[in-house]
């Protein structure tokens, strides 16, 4: 079976940066890929990007360009994603979600979104 | 403002069928797949539906995708209590270089 567990909820201030950890279990990691997603109070969901576990390939929404980080650590079969210079807009809870790669339209291959974390708070305020 | 349009609400009685559109545009749902997600109160979303029309092991049959031109559907049939919940559609955006989600519709069963 497979699962992922994220990391406990965090804090920040405004201009502060945080990094949420994804630890997949179940399943031979470098075989699929993570995309991260995030959900701000009461609204809907926002794809952020994703990064292949296999060879590091990553595709970065053009809103978090810049700002956001996505790395894995086969070692320890986890993903993360690191947000840097926060805002209050950032407070949220972010997902992550694994899946082995896969067609989706022309030139267009991701990983699919079979399998998801519980999700991790992340609370911007001053 | 969504890139994919929903209905923001439906709903049900037990054992009706509803269903819940998503629209897009020819760079998004008109030449890429789309997948349905619902996600129960306080919890984590889950794939219902991927590639337009596929159920993942373990999902009800009562669920089912379709897609034609620039817009898609879920189908709900044999409503239940437990189905209430928000439905999210996505697909990959061309124009956008990304995947994109619907606003969400929020399902009631009555």
């Amino acid at each position: 079976q497979i699962y992922l567990v994220q990391s406990a909820s965090e804090m920040r201030k405004p201009g502060a940066s945080v990094t949420v950890s994804c630890k997949v279990f179940g399943y031979l990691f470098t075989n699929y890929g993570v995309t991260w997603v995030r959900q701000a109070p009461g609204r809907g969901l926002e794809w952020m990007g994703w990064i292949s576990a296999k060879n590091d390939d990553s595709k970065y929404a053009q809103k978090f360009q810049g700002r956001v980080s996505l790395t894995t650590d086969t070692s320890t079969r986890t993903a993360y994603m690191e947000l840097r210079s926060l805002t209050s807009d950032d407070t949220a809870v972010y997902f992550c979600a694994a899946g082995a790669m896969a067609y989706c339209g022309p030139s267009c291959l991701a990983p699919s979104f079979d399998n998801w974390g519980q999700g991790t708070m992340v609370a911007v305020s001053s | 403002q969504s890139v994919l349009t929903q209905t923001p609400s439906v709903s049900g009685t037990p054992g009706q069928r509803v269903s819940i559109s998503c629209s897009g545009t020819a760079s998004n749902i008109g030449d890429h797949t789309v997948h349905w997600f619902q996600q129960l109160p306080g919890r984590a979303p889950q794939l219902l539906v991927y590639v337009d029309d596929q159920r993942p092991a373990g999902v009800s049959d009562r669920f089912s995708g379709s897609k034609s031109g620039t817009s898609a559907s879920l189908a709900i049939s044999g409503l239940q209590s437990a189905d209430e919940a928000d439905y999210y559609c996505a697909t990959w955006d061309a124009k956008l270089d990304g995947w994109v989600f619907g606003g969400g519709t929020k399902l009631t069963v009555l």
